[in-house]
């Protein structure tokens, strides 16, 4: 079965500082690959997302995000975190075959905290 | 925008009661689903829907059902509510598979 790994639980950074979110992913020749940030209490909001084309995907909240096929990664990055980027952050791909083609399969996310 | 509307953001309900959740979606979405979402399990799928009056087990069916009578709307229901059913509860919808899905607020559901 397909899955999507989010290495870190939790991840805490400076305000200011750069930030980089590891996402990885099983199988899928030609995946569809999604970020999505849920703030305390909210709904997922989707940051960004990545079809075909350019692997550097620009997103919403200066967000950015690079597909290797070689490593089967999608990581999310920000140069600068602001305060307000303290949020939950759920990667995710599609599923490939089956009943449930098309349908999203999320990571566990990461959890991040900002320091002042 | 799409908007997905939850109807309740917290609701407390007691064992063996039914409990409905209610979703809509203002933009004609074919597809909606029914996530629960628990620390440290992210989301986990319960059903989905491709279209009304259709609807598939997700990865985690047991104790809910649900129901699309309407294009808009996807219900979840708890047929007998039980403390292991305490969760955040997630509806989504999508025009169409392989497509972002859009999220509402979520219902914060305890059950006593």
């Amino acid at each position: 079965a397909q899955s999507v790994t989010q290495p870190d639980i939790h991840i805490t950074v400076s305000e200011g500082a750069s930030l980089e979110l590891r996402c990885n992913y099983s199988y899928g020749a030609t995946p569809y690959l999604f970020w999505y940030v849920q703030s305390p209490g909210q709904g997922l909001q989707l940051l960004l997302k990545y079809f075909s084309g350019d692997t550097l995907v620009q997103g919403i909240k200066g967000f950015e995000a690079e597909f290797k096929r070689s490593q089967s990664s999608f990581n999310l990055r920000k140069p600068s975190v602001h305060w307000s980027d303290a949020a939950e952050y759920f990667c995710a791909t599609t599923e490939n075959y089956g009943g449930s083609q098309g349908n999203l399969i999320f990571g566990k996310g990461t959890k991040l905290s900002v320091k002042p | 925008d799409v908007k997905v509307t939850q109807s309740s953001r917290y609701l407390v309900k007691r064992t063996g009661e039914k409990v409905f959740l209610e979703c809509v979606q203002d933009m004609d979405h074919e597809n909606m689903f029914w996530y629960r979402q628990d620390p440290g399990l992210g989301l986990r799928l319960i059903y989905f829907s491709y279209d009304v009056k259709m609807k598939e087990k997700g990865d985690i069916p047991e104790g809910y059902s649900v129901s699309r009578e309407k294009k808009e709307r996807f219900s979840l229901i708890l047929e007998s509510a039980s403390t292991n059913q305490t969760s955040m509860y997630l509806c989504a919808s999508t025009p169409r598979p392989n497509q972002p899905q859009h999220f509402g607020d979520g219902t914060r559901l305890s059950i006593l």
